[in-house]
């Protein structure tokens, strides 16, 4: 089955540092969808991506769909204490192990 | 977007009992869905509820387990049964909506 592995497992940054995670899965994506959980809380939508090596932003956001399809990012320009979470990517039908990002004031 | 109301939030249920977790969406949805979710890892999907037919399971999930039931478009319903310590962890309830999936708040069970 469909498996979707991301790292890093854990990032601890400073506040202001860049924070990126990859996602890669085993079979090619029809699309693949980004969702950030904070901690107590559920899986919260993101953004989607379609097309092959298509970016989006979302302010201090960017997101990257691989030309293949198979792989993802998210990098968070100059990460604030209100990017704390788990950030996961998901296939249409497996989500990724996650990130957990923790931030340093 | 949808709203999904999930209840309860938390039990604490004593083993061999069983626990019926609900979850109703503001908004009729075409199809629900059920995970878990140990503390500090990611979601695995327990099943697709359909509804007016039978949820289907994915690999290591089996009906008499986690019975489901989806009899509307709005609202559907996870059954925990025969419950052990091994099943304590965060059920999740979700709608798919048009691009993305939308989550209930969670049931954080825990089976002593």
């Amino acid at each position: 089955g469909q498996q979707v592995m991301q790292i890093p497992q854990y990032q601890h940054v400073q506040e202001g540092e860049d924070f990126t995670t990859y996602c890669n899965s085993s079979t090619t994506l029809s699309n693949i969808q980004w969702y950030k959980q904070r901690p107590g809380g559920h899986p919260v939508f993101l953004i989607q991506l379609v097309k092959s090596g298509e970016v989006k932003k979302q302010k201090r956001l960017t997101f990257q769909f691989g030309e293949a399809k198979k792989n993802s990012s998210l990098h968070i320009t100059a990460t604030q204490t209100t990017d704390v979470g788990t950030y996961f990517c998901a296939g249409p039908v497996a989500f990724g192990t996650g990130t957990r990002l923790t931030i340093i004031p | 977007s949808a709203v999904i109301s999930q209840k309860p939030s938390r039990d604490i249920c004593q083993r061999g009992t069983s626990l019926t977790i609900q979850c109703q969406v503001d908004s009729q949805v075409t199809m629900m869905f059920w995970y878990r979710q140990q503390p500090g890892q990611s979601l695995t999907l327990i099943a697709t509820a359909n509804q007016g037919s039978e949820a289907t399971y994915e690999s290591g999930f089996v009906i008499d387990k986690f019975p489901i039931s989806r009899p509307n478009l709005t609202f559907s319903t996870l059954t925990v049964s025969n419950m052990s310590p091994e099943d304590s962890s965060i059920y999740l309830c979700s709608a798919q909506g048009h691009r993305e999936a939308f989550f209930g708040q969670g049931t954080r069970l825990t089976v002593v």
